[in-house]
């Protein structure tokens, strides 16, 4: 049973360019939320999808935006990247919508914004 | 708003002892709280989850415990070993309202075991 999976494993980007980051859920599970980690710090909060919409956002401007496909799977875009933009993005799955069941974390996307 | 805090910031041990990490959080009404391993540049390996109704969750040499009206949890590692040296994290899961489904992060607890 393969766990979460996130793509790429390493990403590096200019200022003011666009990336997109990907992510697969956990077999069975439908629920999937976005955290960045700067280095040094623990992970925050950027946003959950279910049923293919934003259920809720942290505090993080427009410049995040995201998708889920029908197949659960997720996408994180970023748009004009700032320096600051510079983190491990990690992806995090729970089963039966709620987000309340344990989260399952993938191995991360580690961008670097130069 | 939640907070949550871990203390110490950074443990260095000789192999073998036991050890506890902390973890305090200032809004109670949480669903529940899961304690998390990462290993540098890796992603989190959750370790054990505790409902908001428990107590205690063990598993082998880690016991997690609850104290929700405090707002404070402990991680407790038995016979460390060089192997467990890694960043552990604490994190909150916050009950109805717009923080439905959400983990607040501490920073975390560098743990270093030298044999």
């Amino acid at each position: 049973d393969a766990g979460v999976t996130q793509s790429p494993t390493h990403l590096i980007k200019t200022r003011g360019q666009q990336v997109t980051l990907r992510c697969s859920p956990k077999s069975g599970h439908d629920t999937v939320s976005w955290y960045q980690q700067a280095l040094g710090q623990g992970p925050q909060f950027i946003f959950q999808y279910y049923e293919e919409e934003e259920r809720q956002r942290g505090n993080f401007p427009d410049r995040f935006s995201g998708h889920q496909f029908p197949n659960y799977s997720s996408e994180l875009n970023v748009n004009a990247l700032l320096l600051g933009d510079s983190a491990l993005y990690l992806c995090a799955s729970s089963p039966l919508g709620t987000g309340y069941y344990e989260q399952y974390f993938g191995p991360g996307t580690r961008l670097t914004v130069t | 708003k939640q907070e949550v805090t871990q203390i110490p910031a950074a443990l260095s041990v000789p192999e073998g002892e036991n050890l506890v990490l902390n973890c305090s959080f200032t809004d109670s009404a949480i669903y529940n709280l899961q304690w998390f391993r990462q290993d540098p540049g890796k992603g989190l390996t959750s370790l054990l989850l505790i409902q908001s109704s428990q107590r205690e969750q063990t598993s082998g040499r880690l016991n997690a415990s609850l104290d929700k009206s405090s707002g404070r949890s402990t991680l407790y590692i038995a016979a460390s070993q060089p192997g467990d040296s890694a960043t552990y994290l604490c994190a909150v899961n916050n009950a109805g309202g717009t923080s439905y489904g959400k983990l607040t992060f501490g920073q975390g607890t560098i743990l270093t075991v030298h044999p």
